[in-house]
């Protein structure tokens, strides 16, 4: 069966500091993968996501995330981290809409 | 656009009352999610929407849960009668297209404490 893991529940990095949050994935076949954030009381935005080709995929505010078939992982990188990048970060994997599983989440916090 | 629009924003009700919980997507969107986030199981999906037709419910936990979209500005997700191990957060999320892996767009959810 599809999981998704991070095993990091809560990171915390200073202000402009670079970041990088881990994804590690088991699935039967090639996935789809996500990166979402979601703010404290929003629902959760896409940041990212994988389907094929380039196997680094750039998306909003600045994050970009790598595939790495080799190493089931799937995680995403910030260079310079900005206050407003406080929040929790879903990673999700998923073949179809209904065996799409999110991961536990993690938590960052960004110190001034 | 105002986004997805969740209401209500939270809700604590007693055991065994009814809760119903609505959701207006996007305009033009043309699919529509529910989802259900707790600390124990994350984040999983109820039941999925594709133009006001219910497509598969089957993360729908039991009887007790039914959703409905009677046209493609509403949905509602109704718990009767609710017991404390509903509390969770609601999320509604829509996408412009049918396929799941368009970008689906998440309302703020609602928050809900059965007592």
């Amino acid at each position: 069966a599809q999981s998704v893991t991070q095993p990091d529940i809560h990171i915390t990095v200073s202000e402009g500091a670079s970041l990088e949050l881990r994804c590690n994935y088991s699935y039967g076949a090639t996935p789809y993968l996500f990166w979402y954030v979601q703010s404290p009381g929003q629902g959760l935005q896409l940041l990212l996501k994988y389907f094929s080709g380039d196997t680094l995929v750039q998306g909003i505010k600045g994050f970009e995330a790598e595939f790495k078939r080799s190493q089931s992982s799937f995680n995403l990188r910030k260079p310079s981290v900005h206050w407003s990048d406080a929040a929790e970060y879903f990673c999700a994997v998923g073949g179809t809409y209904n065996d799409m599983r999110f991961g536990a989440g993690t938590r960052l916090t960004v110190k001034p | 656009d105002a986004g997805v629009i969740q209401s209500p924003r939270h809700e604590v009700t007693e055991m065994g009352q009814e809760v119903t919980l609505r959701c207006k997507p996007i305009s033009g969107h043309n699919s529509l999610f529910w989802y259900r986030q707790t600390m124990m199981r994350g984040l999983e999906l109820l039941i999925y929407f594709n133009n006001n037709v219910p497509i598969d419910d089957s993360g729908m936990p039991e009887d007790r849960f039914s959703a409905k979209m009677p046209n493609a500005s509403f949905s509602t997700l109704k718990i009767q009668p609710s017991e404390p191990r509903d509390s969770a957060v609601y999320f509604c999320a829509s996408s412009f297209t049918g396929v799941w892996t368009d970008t689906q767009y998440f309302g703020p959810g609602t928050r809900l404490t059965v007592l």
